[in-house]
């Protein structure tokens, strides 16, 4: 079965830190794996997205990696800034669909002043 | 700025009622989306349209509809509105393989 988890459900660092937010996934065939950042209340937005033959891609103090041996990927935030408490969703899409998105539940991280 | 507008932020409606959620995107993207998203789930995908007129059932179609007469909007409607359609309602573009754009979402509460 398609399935994407993530890790933790929640968190809670400080200002400044960095964290690690964890997806893997059964998925296949692979096409691409997107991480989006969602505020309360509002639309998801696009941070990466990473094809099969990439293994890290980085969008500010936003990195996110890939291992498709393993099918894993992490983010990773750097120095952590109080903008940055939301929801933050894993997503893998089916090779030869733009339409079939395997989603993730989603880590709600807060950052604390 | 690119933009996917929903036309409402928050509605609450009766049980029963027929309901219209409204999205209009003004990037000439060819594909539409609606999802809900329910605490502790994934977003799941209710229809989506790859070009006007055209819809496809997404994984949740059971209770919706979709309307797509112009490129640009894309209508979701309850055709009886129940309590356990209850949820946040999120509309998205996308052209070819590119990144989903989303709107705001709507809330939706059915009394």
């Amino acid at each position: 079965k398609n399935q994407v988890e993530q890790s933790p459900q929640s968190l809670i660092i400080l200002e400044g830190k960095n964290c690690t937010l964890q997806c893997n996934y059964t998925v296949s065939p692979f096409s691409n794996l997107r991480w989006y950042k969602q505020d309360t209340g509002r639309g998801p937005v696009s941070l990466t997205i990473m094809t099969f033959s990439e293994n890290t891609k980085s969008n500010g103090r936003y990195t996110a990696t890939l291992d498709a041996d393993t099918k894993q990927s992490s983010l990773h935030i750097t120095a952590s800034q109080l903008s940055d408490s939301a929801s933050y969703i894993c997503v893998v899409t089916l090779r030869d669909s733009n339409y079939q998105l395997i989603w993730g539940a989603g880590t709600k991280l807060i950052i604390k002043p | 700025d690119v933009k996917v507008t929903q036309s409402s932020r928050y509605l609450v409606k009766r049980t029963g009622e027929k309901v219209f959620l409204e999205c209009v995107q003004d990037m000439d993207h060819e594909n539409m989306f609606w999802y809900r998203q329910d605490p502790g789930l994934g977003l799941r995908l209710i229809y989506f349209s790859y070009d006007v007129k055209m819809k496809e059932k997404g994984d949740i179609p059971e209770g919706y509809s979709v309307s797509r007469e112009k490129k640009e909007r894309f209508s979701l409607i309850l055709e009886s509105a129940s309590t356990n359609q209850t949820s946040m309602y999120l509309c998205a573009s996308s052209s070819g393989s590119q990144s989903y754009t989303f709107g705001s979402g709507t809330r939706l509460t059915v009394v």
